[in-house]
């Protein structure tokens, strides 16, 4: 079944200090992928979405998202984190030649930032 | 208004009052949906309403019942519902045609308490 895992629940970072949040898949083809953040009380904003070519690719907000083929895996990175970077952290999919309707989201990672 | 529009932001019913949701969007999207999102819990879809016809209903109680009038605005209209219910209500629109990203565009939900 198609699935996506997000392993880490919480995760607490030093302001200034780097960050990498994981996420992996398990599709049988490479689905598009995305990263959303929710602030509290908020709902849910695209960070930086992945459908082919470059496997690096840029997001809002300084993020950055990497997409490995022989790991299934789509990790998110910033290299500063910054205090009002604090919230949850969703990774998604979608199988390709699909439609948001089937997206699959993992169940969140909450990120705390240590001043 | 841009975006997704949620209203009220918050709602708390008794279980046996009548309430509604509501969600409007101003994207020109053509596809709309309701998710559930409880504490501890993965995002829950709901509905999708594609065009304005209702495309995917996924086993949600029938004290929930979705409206869509028009490709713009979607309600939830609630009723007898139970404390279990109590959660946060995101509503989200996308493109459906015309190149399908995948990608879902939220309202800043609306958080529901059941008394």
């Amino acid at each position: 079944a198609q699935s996506v895992t997000q392993p880490d629940i919480h995760i607490t970072v030093s302001e200034g200090a780097s960050l990498e949040l994981r996420c992996n898949y398990s599709y049988g083809a490479t689905p598009y992928l995305f990263w959303y953040v929710q602030s509290p009380g908020q709902g849910l904003q695209l960070l930086l979405k992945y459908f082919s070519g470059d496997t690096l690719v840029q997001g809002i907000k300084g993020f950055e998202a990497e997409f490995k083929r022989s790991q299934s895996s789509f990790n998110l990175r910033k290299p500063s984190v910054h205090w009002s970077d604090a919230a949850e952290y969703f990774c998604a999919v979608v199988p390709v030649y699909s439609s948001a309707s089937k997206i699959i989201f993992g169940s969140g990672t909450r990120l705390s930032i240590r001043p | 208004e841009t975006g997704v529009t949620q209203t009220p932001r918050h709602l708390v019913m008794g279980m046996t009052n009548k309430k509604s949701l509501k969600c409007e969007q101003h994207l020109g999207h053509n596809a709309m949906y309701w998710y559930k999102q409880s504490a501890k819990k993965p995002l829950e879809l709901m509905f999708v309403y594609n065009f304005k016809e209702q495309t995917e209903n996924n086993s949600v109680p029938s004290r929930f019942s979705p409206e869509c009038p028009n490709s713009s605005h979607l309600f939830l209209h609630l009723h007898t519902l139970q404390p279990e219910d109590s959660a946060l209500y995101l509503c989200a629109s996308s493109q459906l045609s015309g190149g399908d990203t995948g990608e879902l565009f939220f309202g800043e939900g609306s958080r529901l308490t059941v008394l």
